[in-house]
């Protein structure tokens, strides 16, 4: 089936301008994942939604950072004003885990790279 | 807090030879661990996940891991690496925070695989 599809595959802005970036988890699966990998870095969490519950945002890095799930499906990552720090490539990952007190692996898309000029 | 350690960022090793891929993890209670493979370009794969029970779990690709309490840790090994296993693996631990099941990942270990 469908695995978890992220666009734009390259993202290339200015400094200062906002940017959308979009994932669509694999159908069915509740539990939606941002990440953040930098270059050399491992993968730094952002932000986690599972189901109808409040997402928890304790890893978005500053306020200019916002993320969105609509109709428990589709995620949109949303940068304001972007810095060059913000280059880097977004991740998304989805899993079949059905509320907060459970787990299932992570399955990622191919991510989005950002690169701020 | 949990975190995960790997202490090599890159390794060399030669078509056919075996490997191992080291991975510490720190975290309370017993974690669940996982390995992920990214090649380039493309997302992350899962290779093989430790839950409970025990604790030499197999993965796809021919890969293994044990999970070492004592050590805290969870290596990867391969008894004979091919040119195609050539990429970027991610140690990763899981446990529970105020009931949010988030992953932590550790840097990274870039393997090269010489003809």
């Amino acid at each position: 089936g469908a695995g978890v599809s992220q666009s734009p595959s390259n993202k290339v802005t200015e400094k200062g301008k906002d940017v959308e970036l979009r994932c669509d988890p694999i159908s069915g699966h509740t539990a939606l994942y941002w990440y953040r990998q930098s270059l050399g870095q491992g993968l730094e969490f952002l932000i986690y939604f599972q189901g109808n519950s409040a997402p928890d945002k304790s890893g978005l890095p500053s306020d200019r950072f916002s993320a969105e799930r609509t109709g428990g499906s589709v995620s949109t990552l949303t940068i304001q004003r972007t810095q060059q720090e913000d280059s880097a490539v977004y991740l998304c990952a989805s899993s079949l885990a059905r509320n907060r007190g459970s787990y299932s692996p992570l399955h990622f898309g191919n991510g989005t790279r950002l690169t701020v000029t | 807090a949990q975190s995960v350690t790997q202490p090599d960022i890159h390794i060399t090793v030669s078509e056919g030879a075996s490997l191992e891929l080291r991975c510490n993890y720190s975290y309370g209670a017993t974690p669940y661990l996982f390995w992920y493979v990214q090649s380039p370009g493309q997302g992350l794969q899962l290779l093989l996940k430790y839950f409970s029970g025990d604790t030499l779990v197999q993965g796809i690709k021919g890969f293994e891991a044990e999970f070492k309490r004592s050590q805290s840790s969870f290596n990867l090994r391969k008894p004979s690496v091919h040119w195609s296993d050539a990429a970027e693996y991610f140690c990763a631990v899981v446990g529970a925070s105020g009931g949010s099941y988030i992953p932590t990942f550790g840097r990274g270990t870039s393997l090269i695989v010489h003809p």
